[in-house]
């Protein structure tokens, strides 16, 4: 049972140019979500997904976008990436329903030259 | 929208001694209060959780308590023990149905000393 996989570890651009992160689970769980982690800011929701087959914004959704491939698998796309897009990046997923644990994948650092 | 402030941003204790981590919140009809611990280089994990109809919630050596009046919860940790350095983060929810309107503290850096 891996929980919550995400790839890359680690990745470097250049300003303008593109990249998606991917997200697995295998819990089964309905509910993921996608959270950038900034020095002092804590985390911030991108974008989520409630259910399969529905996507929503975040606080923080602009120069991002989501798919939710199937209920396994929920990736984040940057189409032009800014050097205000470096950070760490955090993959989530949760059981459906208000007060549920959420569960981490191992983070992505992302730096944008 | 909700938001959530967190103090203090960085603590030290000696081992042994106890920290205090505290938070308030911004929106009366948050009702979930969870407490998630991020080791150097780690992911976050959820080491405890409140409900806004409990008062306080022990597990072990770590417990948070809620101050519904107030707006503010505080997580407390006795006896520490080296490997409780970490970055605690705490959180609210107000969603009955989902954590996407989840909003963070900014985190607390906690060092403890041997």
């Amino acid at each position: 049972n891996a929980g919550v996989t995400q790839t890359p570890k680690f990745q470097v651009l250049k300003t303008g140019q593109s990249m998606t992160l991917q997200c697995a689970q295998d819990m089964n769980h309905n509910s993921m979500y996608w959270y950038r982690q900034d020095p002092g800011m804590g985390l911030r929701l991108i974008y989520y997904s409630a259910s399969e087959g529905t996507t929503d914004k975040g606080e923080v959704p602009n120069g991002y976008n989501v798919s939710r491939l199937n209920k396994r698998e929920f990736s984040l796309r940057l189409e032009s990436a800014a050097p205000s897009q470096t950070s760490v990046y955090f993959c989530a997923s949760s059981e459906a329903g208000a007060g549920e644990k959420l569960f981490f994948g191992s983070g992505t650092q992302l730096s944008v030259l | 929208g909700e938001n959530v402030e967190q103090h203090p941003s960085t603590l030290s204790v000696q081992e042994g001694d106890s920290a205090v981590i505290k938070c308030t919140y911004s929106d009366s009809a948050s009702n979930y209060f969870p407490w998630y611990k991020q080791e150097l280089g780690k992911r976050p994990q959820l080491i405890i959780d409140i409900r806004s109809n409990v008062g306080e919630k022990k597990d072990q050596r770590i417990a948070v308590t809620l101050n519904k009046t107030a707006k503010h919860f505080s997580l407390h940790i006795t006896e520490t023990q080296p490997e409780d350095s970490a970055v605690y983060f705490c959180a609210a929810s107000i969603s009955p149905y989902n954590n996407n309107d989840m909003r963070f503290g900014a985190g607390t850096r906690l060092t403890v000393k041997p």
